[in-house]
């Protein structure tokens, strides 16, 4: 089944620089890749996605990049604030005929001020 | 719409107890997911119905778990007898039809004493 490995586990960055955040994923039919985000004692949010047919997408200060060929996808956020310090999971949904999110073990992002 | 409601919302029980996690998804969301959240295995899928059939459920760890949807608005996900490692954060998702994006509710969070 689908594998997904996410890197770093941690993530430290001062207030206005930027952060990035990698995945890697084993199965190639998978074709739909979601970020979430996951602040302290709340429930994952969905902040942005990307399908396979695309090779970016960008959010105001997030963006997300997918490179079929090698597996592995990225999360881009420019000018951290506070508060995007949340766990960040990465995810890819196989090509099954129904959906099934797998997920990466997420990423804590530290904003310092 | 509400979201994906949960309840409850903490759960406190002694071991050997049984457990029952509700969830109502949000309406027209055909797909639904029961996900365990800990800090050693990060998010874990534990079974995924579809028009309220169980498609998948490789991820429910034990026998003592099951899960169970009797019509489109109502899940849940029961522990007999529950033990201390099933202490975790039990998340409730759903999706649209042909849809990826899953919504997620609060959490209910289980202590097992």
């Amino acid at each position: 089944g689908e594998n997904v490995e996410q890197h770093p586990s941690t993530l430290s960055v001062q207030e206005g620089d930027s952060a990035v955040i990698k995945c890697t994923y084993s199965d190639s039919a998978s074709n739909y890749f979601p970020w979430y985000k996951q602040e302290l004692g709340k429930r994952p949010q969905l902040i942005i996605d990307i399908r396979s047919n695309v090779g970016e997408k960008k959010d105001q200060r997030i963006a997300v990049t997918l490179n079929k060929t090698a597996k592995h996808f990225s999360l881009h956020i420019t000018e951290t604030q506070p508060e995007d310090s949340a766990v960040y999971f990465c995810a890819a949904s196989p090509v099954t005929g129904f959906q099934k999110l797998v997920f990466g073990t997420g990423t804590r992002l530290l904003v310092s001020p | 719409d509400a979201g994906v409601i949960q309840s409850p919302r903490h759960e406190v029980t002694e071991m050997g107890q049984e457990v029952t996690l509700r969830c109502k998804p949000i309406s027209g969301h055909n797909s639904l997911f029961w996900y365990r959240q800990t800090m050693m295995r990060g998010l874990e899928l534990l079974i995924y119905f579809n028009n309220n059939v169980p498609i998948d459920d490789s991820g429910m760890p034990e026998d003592r778990f099951s899960a169970k949807m009797p019509n489109a608005s109502f899940s849940t996900l029961k522990i007999q007898p529950s033990e201390p490692r099933d202490s975790a954060v039990y998340f409730c998702a759903s999706s649209l039809p042909d849809q990826r994006m899953a919504f997620f509710g609060q959490g209910t969070r289980l202590t097992v004493v």
